[in-house]
């Protein structure tokens, strides 16, 4: 029973690369979620997708780029990679509304130099 | 702009003793609300969830209580373990469309002395 998998678990670029953070679910939810967590701060919801074929953007979407790839996977891409993107990134997923909570993968650590 | 936050970043309790960490939250429109426990290098962990038409509800160790009056709401641990040092994290779900978007407070950090 993985739920929620995300890789890589950690990452360091240079300013200007780009990478795609992977996501994947196994327990057939609709809903996927990215977060990103800074530190001393709670998690700050980036890009979702409600269902197979929908994105739309969070509260902080700026210099990120998602796709849903099919109802299992969903990606989020920086282009240019910016030292004010070294975060921590979550992915998470929710039944159909997000009622019955969210399950979130195990974070990855992404260092920008 | 709308916001939940918690009171405290950093809770000190003995090992046995009760725990209560609060949370301030200002959109009057939420009716969901769940708290998540995040240990060291990973991600939130669903504790217990409330809506806005219950005021307490009870899990095993961990009870919430909800007052939407003065739009706050507390997660309360009883007999504190080590096993409880996490941060905590209140959050609302916001209705999105077919989705519910969840918004975090900034986390309170337990530490249980033993």
């Amino acid at each position: 029973n993985a739920g929620v998998t995300q890789t890589p678990k950690f990452q360091v670029l240079k300013t200007g690369q780009s990478m795609t953070l992977q996501c994947a679910q196994d327990m057939n939810h609709n809903s996927m979620y990215w977060y990103r967590q800074d530190p001393g701060m709670g998690l700050r919801l980036i890009y979702y997708s409600a269902s197979e074929g929908t994105t739309d953007k969070g509260e902080v979407p700026n210099g990120y780029n998602v796709s849903r790839l099919n109802k299992r996977e969903f990606s989020l891409r920086l282009e240019s990679a910016a030292p004010s993107q070294t975060s921590v990134y979550f992915c998470a997923s929710s039944e159909y509304g997000g009622d019955y909570g969210y399950t979130f993968g195990s974070g990855t650590r992404l260092t920008v130099v | 702009g709308e916001s939940v936050g918690l009171h405290l970043p950093t809770l000190s309790v003995q090992e046995g003793d009760n725990s209560i960490i609060n949370c301030a939250y200002s959109n009057s429109a939420s009716d969901y609300f769940i708290w998540y426990k995040q240990e060291s290098g990973k991600g939130p962990q669903f504790i217990i969830d409330i809506r806005s038409n219950m005021d307490k509800r009870q899990g095993q160790r961990v009870t919430v209580l909800l007052n939407k009056t003065v739009k706050h709401l507390s997660l309360q641990i009883a007999a504190t373990q080590p096993g409880d040092s996490a941060v905590y994290f209140c959050a609302e779900i916001r209705s999105s469309g077919n989705t519910g978007k969840l918004i975090f407070g900034q986390g309170t950090t337990l530490q249980v002395k033993p």
